[in-house]
């Protein structure tokens, strides 16, 4: 079946735009996680939305960093402003519920800040 | 963030030898647990989990162990293979998922 798609897989971008990232979770998840991680380091944690609840969104580093699931399915990450250390690959993951089930990610949008 | 900032440790093995990566959690209270695997350009992907009722579990060529005591998770791949060279991750669990740092795995020929 489909798994999670996150579009673009890449983008360029000049300080100071804004960038919109997507991500497709897989159909019937709950659960949606963005996550940033620099070249050759970990995964940072962003965002996390449950079902109906209230996003938890206490790893978005500044306010120029915003995140909406609409419908309870496709989500959206939005940078405003972006700078050069905004520059890393954003990871979505989805899972069919936020405890006890695994996550499976997409590819991630690559994000370059020039 | 959790985990920023932390330049990856690296584990090397010969090809055919059994490989052990280790992992610290942080929450006492966390009940699932996962290790993943990932690979250049692409996402993480899931190798196997345990739960916290568990000490031990085995998946095929992978067993993982998990020692509430002291917080610590390891993974065991038996046979490595060139394949296997990856970072590998674990995660944490109690209403949301927070990972470890990582180990990158290179496997000699």
């Amino acid at each position: 079946g489909a798994g999670v798609s996150q579009s673009p897989s890449n983008k360029v971008t000049e300080k100071g735009k804004d960038v919109e990232l997507r991500c497709d979770p897989i159909s019937g998840h709950t659960a949606l996680y963005w996550y940033r991680q620099s070249l050759g380091q970990g995964l940072e944690f962003l965002i996390y939305f449950q079902g109906n609840s209230a996003p938890d969104k206490s790893g978005l580093p500044s306010d120029r960093f915003s995140a909406e699931r609409t419908g309870g399915s496709v989500s959206t990450l939005t940078i405003q402003r972006t700078q050069q250390e905004d520059s890393a690959v954003y990871l979505c993951a989805s899972s069919l519920r936020g405890d006890n089930s695994p996550l499976h990610f997409g590819n991630g949008t690559r994000l370059t800040v020039t | 963030g959790e985990n920023v900032g932390l330049h990856l440790p690296t584990l090397s093995v010969q090809e055919g030898d059994n490989s052990i990566i280790n992992c610290a959690y942080s929450n006492s209270a966390s009940d699932y647990f996962i290790w993943y695997k990932q690979e250049s350009g692409k996402g993480p992907q899931f190798i196997i989990d345990i739960r916290s009722n568990m000490d031990k579990r085995q998946g095929q060529r992978v067993t993982v162990l998990l020692n509430k005591t002291v917080k610590h998770l390891s993974l065991q791949i038996a046979a490595t293979q060139p394949g296997d060279s990856a970072v590998y991750f674990c995660a944490e669990n109690t209403i949301k998922t927070i990972f470890g740092a990582g180990t990158r795995l290179f496997v000699k020929a």
